[in-house]
């Protein structure tokens, strides 16, 4: 069975940091690319990032680039998001979704999400 | 970045109707759309990817169609836990991007 857990989630200050993990299971980890996708209070959903099932290769969302970083230890089976220069708008649960191949760009297993909250 | 819209942004039905959803995009986004489901406090569940292909353990009542820019999800007959929020999603462009959703609410 397919299982994929965010943590990490939690209040921080704008222009604060915060690092989310996702930790999978059920399926051959290095095989698949991962990505983070988002979703504010009460709004739609918006795709954040993506890592290749190496690592070698990452991509981000306008939004984010330059204060986010993906990445993941397929030793470890989890994937992280370094979340640096908080700021109000990236309020939201953020969900990890598996590919349903490298660079599939469909999202087949999401976890439950974990909160983060951007606030003074 | 493709946008894609979603129409309408709520649908009343009754169990038993059917759900007809629509979805444009910006430019064409040749067959390489998905659908996922959302339910109140649930995560998205994937639906229809490449247009019309149902992912593993998707009930034959959800079907997808289209092409190009133009694509539609249909639910043939509404079962009460079809209630949800129907989101569309492209993969041929980065950013990856997502419609603005659909709500099937209960009338």
């Amino acid at each position: 069975e397919v299982q994929l857990l965010e943590s990490g989630g939690g209040l921080a200050q704008p222009g604060g940091s915060l690092r989310l993990s996702c930790v999978v299971s059920g399926f051959t980890f290095n095989g698949y690319a991962m990505n983070w996708v988002r979703q504010a209070p009460g709004k739609g959903l918006e795709w954040v990032s993506v890592i290749s099932g190496s690592g070698g290769s990452t991509d981000y969302a306008d939004s984010v680039k330059g204060r986010f970083t993906m990445s993941r230890d397929n030793s470890k089976n989890t994937l992280y998001l370094q979340m640096n220069s908080l700021r109000a708008e990236d309020t939201a649960i953020y969900y990890c979704a598996k590919e349903k191949g490298d660079y599939n760009g469909h999202f087949d297993y999401w976890g439950q999400g974990t909160l983060v909250t951007v606030s003074s | 970045e493709i946008v894609l819209t979603q129409s309408p942004a709520t649908l009343s039905l009754s169990p038993g109707e059917r759900a007809t959803l629509s979805c444009r995009a910006s430019q064409s986004v040749t067959g390489y759309l998905a659908w996922y489901q959302q339910k109140p406090g649930q995560a998205p569940r994937l639906l229809i990817y490449d247009t019309s292909k149902r992912a593993t353990g998707i009930p034959a009542r959800f079907s997808g169609s289209g092409s190009g820019t133009d694509f539609t999800l249909t639910i043939s007959s509404l079962e009460p836990e079809d209630f949800a929020v129907y989101y569309c999603q492209q993969r041929i462009n980065w950013p990856r991007t997502f419609g603005q959703g659909t709500k099937v609410e209960i009338k």
